[in-house]
């Protein structure tokens, strides 16, 4: 079956700078990756998503990428504001309606 | 917020009993899920439906059993021979063929 990895596990950027998290997959028939953002307490939020025919997608501050041939896709969050800070998790389809979620990144904006 | 909601939202249990996690949409979604959430190891599948009266089971399904008897609602049972159930649960439903999963405001089960 998939496997996602996510790193790093931890993040701590100055605000105003930018932040990246990487994820890799296993299953190169998957073809749909989101990234979910995760308040203390809350549940995740869809923030953007991907699907296999598309490299880059852009949404203000937030972009993610994807490399099929590498099997490997980013967040890209830049001008970081205090609430960007959160956990933020990546998936991938593993078809079925299935989505197999990487371990976490959690993402600390320093004022 | 609204769509789809879980309750309660604190659950205590004692060792030896068996709990039921309440889980309910109203966004005429066919597919939903049960995840759980311990710290550091993101969302892991327990169940899932794609159906009324059909479920499969996800990747730690032991010690857990589900029903969907209605495509509203998904209630997922955490029984006693689940060893280690505390834990935050989370329950997310999606359109058929249609990828992004909505998550309720979660359920977070100690045992006493």
């Amino acid at each position: 079956g998939e496997n996602v990895e996510q790193h790093p596990s931890t993040l701590s950027v100055q605000e105003g700078d930018s932040a990246v998290i990487k994820c890799t997959y296993s299953d190169s028939a998957s073809n749909y990756f989101p990234w979910y953002k995760q308040e203390l307490g809350k549940r995740p939020q869809l923030i953007i998503d991907i699907r296999s025919n598309v490299g880059e997608k852009k949404d203000q501050r937030i972009a993610v990428t994807l490399n099929k041939t590498a099997k490997h896709f980013s967040l890209h969050i830049t001008e970081t504001q205090p609430e960007d800070s959160a956990v933020y998790f990546c998936a991938a389809s593993e078809g079925a309606q299935k989505l197999v979620f990487g371990q976490g990144t959690r993402l600390t904006i320093n004022p | 917020d609204g769509g789809i909601t879980q309750s309660p939202k604190y659950l205590f249990r004692k060792e030896g009993q068996n709990v039921t996690l309440s889980c309910e949409q109203n966004l005429n979604h066919d597919a939903m899920y049960w995840y759980r959430q311990d710290p550091g190891q993101g969302l892991r599948l327990i169940y899932y439906s794609q159906i009324v009266n059909d479920f499969q089971k996800g990747d730690i399904a032991e010690g857990y059993s589900v029903s969907r008897e209605k495509k509203e609602s998904f209630p997922l049972t955490v029984t006693s021979a689940q060893k280690n159930p505390t834990a935050f649960y989370l329950c997310a439903s999606t359109e058929q063929n249609y990828n992004e999963q909505f998550f309720g405001p979660g359920t977070r089960l100690t045992v006493l």
